[in-house]
């Protein structure tokens, strides 16, 4: 079957750095998305990866590895706005997005 | 602004009732999908179309169906809500076809909450 894992919830400190981990087992693979989902909203976009690698965006990198199934949301500089649920997704072979149930992060002063 | 639009935002619904969400995009995206997410869960996908062609998941229950007479508008019906669907009804959009490059990410309404009394 296909699985997507990551933690459930996290905690961490206003101005600090957080990684969230990914790891995914699709049957193939064609792109990770990372989404913010602030309670009651809407899922944001974040992040795209497809190839091996860092991709920074502002205070969001995001890392992949295809070979490990393997990804990671890396969150600096962290503001109380950044308290939500980050949901990891890969788009398998038949480009079909499948959700992770995601990782809610909370931040204390 | 260019933007995924759903209504109502909080509907309540009596026990085997049907019920409609609508949602419609400005963005012009030929493709719109049908989540429904339930707390801490990941969000499940029922429907999506692109453009008029409708692709229906394997495991999405007959109580749902989903209608699109337009580029802009998509409807989900749930003809005979249960307890169990009660849910954040989650319509969202995307601009390529499937199989193109670039990320072709999923743009999302604000949700619709559906509430079954």
């Amino acid at each position: 079957g296909q699985n997507i894992d990551q933690p459930t919830e996290m905690t961490a400190t206003e101005g600090a750095i957080v990684q969230i981990n990914c790891t995914y087992q699709t049957s193939g693979f064609n792109g990770l998305f990372w989404y913010q989902q602030h309670a009651g909203e809407a899922p944001t976009f974040l992040s795209y990866n497809v190839l091996d690698g860092l991709e920074e965006k502002g205070r969001f990198s995001s890392f992949l590895s295809r070979s490990k199934g393997y990804s990671y949301l890396l969150l600096k500089e962290l503001q109380m706005k950044d308290s939500a649920s980050y949901l990891c997704a890969v788009k398998d072979s038949n480009y079909q997005l499948i959700w992770g149930a995601g990782t809610k992060l909370i931040i204390k002063p | 602004d260019a933007m995924v639009i759903q209504n109502p935002r909080y509907q309540v619904t009596q026990f085997g009732k049907p019920v409609t969400l609508s949602c419609s995009q400005t963005l012009n995206h030929n493709v719109m999908y049908w989540y429904q997410q339930k707390s801490s869960q990941a969000p499940k996908l029922l429907f999506h179309y692109y453009d008029k062609d409708f692709n229906n998941e394997a495991d999405t229950p007959d109580n749902f169906q989903s209608r699109r007479p337009n580029t802009s508008f998509c409807f989900l019906d749930i003809r005979s809500p249960g307890l169990g669907d009660a849910a954040m009804y989650l319509c969202a959009t995307s601009r390529l076809q499937e199989g193109t490059s670039g990320s072709n990410e999923q743009f999302f309404g604000p949700g619709t909450r559906l509430t079954v009394l």
